[in-house]
């Protein structure tokens, strides 16, 4: 299974963009790049996935090079309640793959 | 998206007591659940892996004695925290893979919490 690293944690002031870089530098062919968010007591809930190149939703945008090595989230304008853990994860061409979590990086955003 | 639920979300039990920790997959089948511990501040670490009518796979060091899983049908699967004590307390998080997937997307649950005094 791929290993992510991700910086520690994050500071940020409201309205600002954030972009955080995760490092997988043995992703495999098969493997999928998905970033989760937790807030506290609760269990992380998907933001976005991609496999290249670049993805965006309702919520983020997600940036991969053509290397795969790496990959970067995007959070336009994070409010205050963007505060909580984001993780980095990578691997599960099947289903049945249990997805093995990093350190995650945690961003505080602040008013 | 699929809903996956936990239940109970808090427990407090005795010392020596044993704990079931329920998760439902609520519109979805899961033929594989994964089962996840969290300790304050830190990530998740993977206990085990329940396979619906078959055992379960447990990670290094996780002891299948204490931590047993059942998953009885397609939409269930438990986790028996048997005789517990105080380093057993801790956030238990379930999650099941996307219903026909292929991407390694997880649904997770809301995650239960337990102390044990």
């Amino acid at each position: 299974l791929a290993k992510t690293t991700q910086p520690i944690s994050m500071d940020s002031y409201e309205g600002q963009e954030v972009n955080i870089t995760c490092s997988h530098n043995n992703i495999a062919t098969n493997d999928y790049i998905t970033w989760y968010q937790q807030f506290p007591s609760q269990g992380p809930r998907f933001i976005i996935q991609g496999y290249k190149t670049k993805v965006t939703n309702e919520v983020a945008s997600l940036f991969i090079p053509a290397d795969r090595k790496s990959s970067t989230l995007s959070l336009p304008r994070v409010s205050l309640s963007d505060t909580a853990v984001y993780y980095c994860l990578v691997g599960g061409y099947s289903g049945n793959t249990p997805l093995v979590f990093g350190k995650g990086t945690r961003l505080s955003v602040i008013a | 998206g699929a809903v996956v639920s936990q239940h109970p979300s808090r427990v407090i039990c005795k010392s020596g007591t044993s704990v079931k920790i329920e998760c439902r997959s609520l519109d979805f089948q899961a033929t594989t659940m994964f089962w996840y511990r969290q300790f304050p501040k830190k990530s998740l670490m993977l206990m085990a892996t329940s396979n619906e009518g078959s055992k379960a796979t447990y990670e290094q060091g996780v002891e299948k004695d204490k931590f047993l899983i059942n998953h009885a049908s397609l939409t269930l699967s438990t986790l028996t925290v048997t005789s517990a004590h105080p380093e057993d307390s801790s956030f238990y998080i379930c999650s099941a893979p996307a219903q026909g997937g292929n991407t390694g997307e997880l649904f997770f649950g809301e995650g239960s919490r337990l102390t044990v005094l």
